[in-house]
């Protein structure tokens, strides 16, 4: 049973545009939820997170928006970057120590 | 602050081996939690320990196993080692246990069943 899911395995921008990663999840006791970056062969880099509390927190050029009737979050990059190319994962919690991830979705920016 | 610390980086073993793997976390994390990543299953939680504790476990078989020493670094063991237990295994650190704070993980160790 996926818990959190990415259901777009890849994505592709062009270079200053804006790229919109989403993330969907079925558990009502998640209440913290994170975004990871990863490259290939390494951990992933914590990018930013949001408490259910919000419904949104901006850190740089990035922005997580949070819908809890719908249980949706979505990561915004603006603008977008070359290096911001990698797969990025969301991930949830609950009370717990233990991060439900999703699958994953590729960005790739294109210059 | 240096980071996560996970050695080795490369692992090549034979089946029915066991192997241990080790983290060293950022300094004054007192949290340690262990995941498999592979391309069929993703991201998987295995177990997170703090205090010494294995607070939380995740679906895995007895083989593998983890402790945590007193100055907060840990290690993972898996015994008789399976063909399907090649995988990423990462290590991630938080300064306390319970949920609402951010992980932060290593770079890694990549283990290869042979």
């Amino acid at each position: 049973d996926q818990q959190v899911k990415q259901n777009s395995p890849s994505l592709s921008v062009q270079e200053g545009r804006i790229s919109i990663l989403n993330c969907d999840y079925t558990n009502s006791m998640f209440d913290y939820f994170l975004w990871y970056k990863k490259y290939p062969a390494e951990g992933p880099t914590f990018l930013i997170s949001i408490s259910s509390i919000k419904d949104k927190n901006e850190d740089g050029r990035f922005t997580v928006f949070l819908n809890k009737s719908a249980k949706h979050l979505s990561l915004h990059i603006v603008p977008s970057q070359p290096g911001d190319s990698a797969v990025y994962f969301c991930a949830a919690s609950d009370y717990s120590e233990k991060l439900t991830f999703g699958t994953g979705t590729r960005l790739t920016i294109i210059p | 602050k240096a980071g996560v610390t996970q050695t080795p980086r490369y692992l090549i073993k034979t089946r029915g081996q066991q192997v241990t793997l080790s983290c060293s976390p950022i300094s004054g994390h007192r949290s340690v939690s262990w995941y498999q990543q592979t391309p069929g299953q993703g991201l998987q939680f295995l177990f997170e320990y703090f205090s010494e504790t294995q607070r939380n476990k995740g679906n895995f078989p007895g083989r593998f196993s983890g402790r945590q020493f007193s100055n907060s670094r840990s290690e993972m063991n898996v015994s008789t080692l399976e063909l399907g237990d090649s995988a990423l295994y990462l290590c991630a650190s938080r300064p306390r246990t319970g949920g609402g704070t951010e992980a932060f993980f290593g770079q890694g160790t990549r283990l290869t069943v042979v």
